[in-house]
Protein backbone atom coordinates (compact mmCIF):
# COMPACT_ATOMS: atom_id res chain seq x y z
CA UNK A 1 0.00 0.00 0.00
CA UNK A 2 1.05 3.30 -0.23
CA UNK A 3 3.60 4.88 2.33
CA UNK A 4 3.47 8.18 4.64
CA UNK A 5 2.77 11.34 2.78
CA UNK A 6 4.12 15.03 3.33
CA UNK A 7 3.48 18.26 1.73
CA UNK A 8 4.79 20.25 0.04
CA UNK A 9 8.06 18.66 -0.11
CA UNK A 10 9.60 22.38 0.28
CA UNK A 11 8.38 25.48 1.61
CA UNK A 12 10.11 28.91 1.68
CA UNK A 13 8.78 31.62 4.31
CA UNK A 14 9.53 34.56 5.34
CA UNK A 15 10.34 36.13 8.31
CA UNK A 16 7.19 36.26 10.60
CA UNK A 17 5.24 34.34 8.54
CA UNK A 18 3.09 31.12 9.63
CA UNK A 19 3.24 27.70 7.73
CA UNK A 20 1.26 24.66 8.18
CA UNK A 21 3.05 21.07 7.21
CA UNK A 22 0.74 18.49 6.24
CA UNK A 23 0.88 14.39 6.61
CA UNK A 24 -1.24 11.41 5.46
CA UNK A 25 0.05 8.46 7.47
CA UNK A 26 -0.23 5.63 6.32
CA UNK A 27 -4.18 3.61 5.98
CA UNK A 28 -4.92 2.40 9.71
CA UNK A 29 -1.81 3.66 11.38
CA UNK A 30 -2.85 4.56 15.14
CA UNK A 31 0.18 6.30 15.93
CA UNK A 32 1.32 9.31 14.20
CA UNK A 33 5.08 11.30 15.04
CA UNK A 34 6.29 14.69 14.08
CA UNK A 35 10.27 14.86 14.09
CA UNK A 36 12.56 17.73 13.31
CA UNK A 37 15.90 17.09 11.84
CA UNK A 38 18.41 20.03 11.73
CA UNK A 39 20.67 19.76 8.97
CA UNK A 40 23.63 17.27 10.13
CA UNK A 41 22.03 15.74 12.69
CA UNK A 42 19.72 13.42 13.77
CA UNK A 43 15.72 13.88 13.69
CA UNK A 44 14.35 14.96 17.22
CA UNK A 45 10.88 14.39 18.28
CA UNK A 46 8.37 16.74 18.48
CA UNK A 47 5.10 15.68 19.18
CA UNK A 48 3.10 12.29 19.15
CA UNK A 49 -0.50 11.24 18.40
CA UNK A 50 -2.70 8.43 19.08
CA UNK A 51 -5.76 8.51 17.23
CA UNK A 52 -6.47 11.83 17.38
CA UNK A 53 -5.38 12.55 20.79
CA UNK A 54 -1.97 14.56 21.53
CA UNK A 55 -0.41 12.51 23.83
CA UNK A 56 3.37 13.58 24.15
CA UNK A 57 3.71 17.59 23.05
CA UNK A 58 7.54 17.48 25.23
CA UNK A 59 9.91 18.16 22.33
CA UNK A 60 7.58 20.71 20.63
CA UNK A 61 10.53 24.11 20.62
CA UNK A 62 8.03 26.87 22.09
CA UNK A 63 4.13 27.75 21.73
CA UNK A 64 4.33 28.88 18.08
CA UNK A 65 4.55 25.24 17.51
CA UNK A 66 0.99 23.61 17.17
CA UNK A 67 0.09 20.69 16.06
CA UNK A 68 -3.35 18.77 15.33
CA UNK A 69 -4.84 15.68 14.48
CA UNK A 70 -8.72 16.00 14.87
CA UNK A 71 -10.00 12.98 12.92
CA UNK A 72 -7.35 10.26 13.60
CA UNK A 73 -5.77 10.21 10.16
CA UNK A 74 -4.34 13.68 8.42
CA UNK A 75 -2.04 15.43 10.54
CA UNK A 76 -0.97 18.98 10.22
CA UNK A 77 1.99 20.65 12.26
CA UNK A 78 1.62 24.83 11.84
CA UNK A 79 4.20 26.64 13.02
CA UNK A 80 3.50 30.71 13.69
CA UNK A 81 5.67 33.67 13.35
CA UNK A 82 8.59 31.68 11.50
CA UNK A 83 11.80 32.18 12.99
CA UNK A 84 15.36 31.41 11.09
CA UNK A 85 16.20 28.63 13.68
CA UNK A 86 12.74 26.81 12.61
CA UNK A 87 14.49 26.38 9.44
CA UNK A 88 14.76 22.54 9.38
CA UNK A 89 13.53 19.13 7.54
CA UNK A 90 10.20 18.32 9.64
CA UNK A 91 9.79 14.52 9.05
CA UNK A 92 6.50 12.49 9.60
CA UNK A 93 5.93 8.64 10.66
CA UNK A 94 3.51 6.90 11.26
CA UNK A 95 3.13 3.11 13.46
CA UNK A 96 0.56 0.14 14.20
CA UNK A 97 1.60 0.98 17.85
CA UNK A 98 -0.90 2.21 20.51
CA UNK A 99 0.79 3.96 23.65
CA UNK A 100 2.92 1.57 25.50
CA UNK A 101 3.17 -1.05 22.36
CA UNK A 102 6.11 -0.95 20.05
CA UNK A 103 5.66 -1.42 16.30
CA UNK A 104 7.93 -0.04 13.44
CA UNK A 105 7.71 3.30 12.55
CA UNK A 106 7.80 4.34 9.03
CA UNK A 107 8.78 7.39 8.13
CA UNK A 108 7.51 10.34 4.82
CA UNK A 109 9.65 12.60 2.52
CA UNK A 110 9.71 14.98 4.68
CA UNK A 111 9.13 18.95 4.16
CA UNK A 112 11.90 21.31 3.90
CA UNK A 113 10.78 24.27 5.58
CA UNK A 114 13.96 27.61 5.08
CA UNK A 115 12.69 30.78 6.73
CA UNK A 116 14.61 33.85 4.87
CA UNK B 1 17.77 10.25 28.77
CA UNK B 2 18.82 7.79 27.13
CA UNK B 3 22.14 8.43 24.86
CA UNK B 4 22.79 6.64 21.30
CA UNK B 5 25.95 7.18 20.49
CA UNK B 6 27.41 5.46 16.57
CA UNK B 7 30.74 4.70 15.16
CA UNK B 8 32.35 5.74 13.01
CA UNK B 9 30.84 9.24 12.20
CA UNK B 10 32.11 9.10 8.63
CA UNK B 11 33.52 5.81 6.42
CA UNK B 12 34.55 6.06 3.04
CA UNK B 13 34.80 2.30 1.18
CA UNK B 14 35.84 1.48 -2.15
CA UNK B 15 32.96 -0.76 -4.04
CA UNK B 16 32.98 -4.53 -3.15
CA UNK B 17 34.29 -3.76 0.31
CA UNK B 18 32.40 -5.13 3.45
CA UNK B 19 31.87 -2.73 6.89
CA UNK B 20 30.71 -2.77 10.47
CA UNK B 21 28.89 0.32 11.70
CA UNK B 22 28.32 0.53 15.81
CA UNK B 23 25.25 1.63 17.87
CA UNK B 24 25.45 1.86 21.46
CA UNK B 25 22.83 3.06 23.41
CA UNK B 26 23.05 3.85 27.55
CA UNK B 27 20.04 2.45 28.63
CA UNK B 28 17.74 -1.09 28.14
CA UNK B 29 15.26 -0.43 25.32
CA UNK B 30 11.84 -2.23 23.88
CA UNK B 31 12.61 -1.28 20.11
CA UNK B 32 15.69 -0.65 17.81
CA UNK B 33 15.15 0.37 14.44
CA UNK B 34 17.89 0.73 11.63
CA UNK B 35 17.69 3.68 8.98
CA UNK B 36 19.48 4.61 5.57
CA UNK B 37 18.77 7.99 4.86
CA UNK B 38 19.38 8.47 0.86
CA UNK B 39 20.82 11.52 -0.97
CA UNK B 40 17.30 12.81 -1.21
CA UNK B 41 16.99 12.89 2.73
CA UNK B 42 14.06 9.96 2.48
CA UNK B 43 14.79 7.55 5.45
CA UNK B 44 14.36 3.82 4.74
CA UNK B 45 13.87 1.19 6.99
CA UNK B 46 16.29 -1.34 7.39
CA UNK B 47 15.68 -3.31 10.36
CA UNK B 48 13.29 -3.75 13.67
CA UNK B 49 15.78 -5.11 15.42
CA UNK B 50 14.99 -5.19 19.37
CA UNK B 51 17.07 -8.52 19.48
CA UNK B 52 19.04 -11.39 18.25
CA UNK B 53 19.91 -11.02 14.43
CA UNK B 54 18.09 -10.59 11.01
CA UNK B 55 19.59 -10.91 7.61
CA UNK B 56 18.36 -8.95 3.94
CA UNK B 57 20.19 -9.48 1.20
CA UNK B 58 23.68 -8.18 1.54
CA UNK B 59 22.80 -6.22 4.78
CA UNK B 60 22.22 -8.10 8.21
CA UNK B 61 22.09 -6.55 11.90
CA UNK B 62 22.43 -7.91 15.49
CA UNK B 63 21.29 -6.80 18.33
CA UNK B 64 22.57 -7.55 21.89
CA UNK B 65 20.16 -5.73 24.16
CA UNK B 66 21.76 -7.28 27.69
CA UNK B 67 25.48 -4.98 26.66
CA UNK B 68 23.25 -2.66 24.73
CA UNK B 69 24.78 -2.49 21.63
CA UNK B 70 23.75 -2.79 17.61
CA UNK B 71 25.94 -3.73 14.69
CA UNK B 72 24.74 -3.40 11.39
CA UNK B 73 26.83 -5.36 8.46
CA UNK B 74 27.17 -4.32 5.03
CA UNK B 75 29.06 -6.81 2.56
CA UNK B 76 30.00 -6.60 -1.09
CA UNK B 77 29.07 -2.25 -0.60
CA UNK B 78 27.52 -0.64 -3.84
CA UNK B 79 27.73 3.47 -5.06
CA UNK B 80 23.93 3.04 -3.99
CA UNK B 81 24.65 2.36 -0.35
CA UNK B 82 26.38 6.00 0.37
CA UNK B 83 24.34 8.02 2.67
CA UNK B 84 23.82 7.92 6.06
CA UNK B 85 22.77 5.50 8.48
CA UNK B 86 20.71 5.45 11.68
CA UNK B 87 19.55 3.61 14.77
CA UNK B 88 16.90 5.14 16.50
CA UNK B 89 15.81 3.41 19.77
CA UNK B 90 12.50 3.62 21.50
CA UNK B 91 12.49 3.19 25.47
CA UNK B 92 9.84 2.87 28.06
CA UNK B 93 6.23 4.40 28.09
CA UNK B 94 6.96 6.85 25.78
CA UNK B 95 6.46 6.15 21.77
CA UNK B 96 9.44 8.05 20.19
CA UNK B 97 12.12 7.38 18.90
CA UNK B 98 15.90 8.75 19.67
CA UNK B 99 18.19 8.97 17.29
CA UNK B 100 21.65 8.52 17.26
CA UNK B 101 24.07 10.71 15.42
CA UNK B 102 24.54 8.94 12.30
CA UNK B 103 27.93 7.10 10.22
CA UNK B 104 27.87 8.43 7.00
CA UNK B 105 29.12 6.34 4.35
CA UNK B 106 30.21 7.18 1.04
CA UNK B 107 30.91 4.08 -1.04
CA UNK B 108 33.50 5.15 -4.41
CA UNK B 109 33.41 3.36 -7.76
Amino acid sequence: GAGVSQSPRYKVAKRGQDVALRCDPISGHVSLFWYQQALGQGPEFLTYFQNEAQLDKSGLPSDRFFAERPEGSVSTLKIQRTQQEDSAVYLCASSRAVAGGSYEQYFGPGTRLTVT
Amino acid sequence: GIQVEQSPPDLILQEGANSTLRCNFSDSVNNLQWFHQNPWGQLINLFYIPSGTKQNGRLSATTVATERYSLLYISSSQTTDSGVYFCAVLSGATNKLIFGTGTLLAVQP
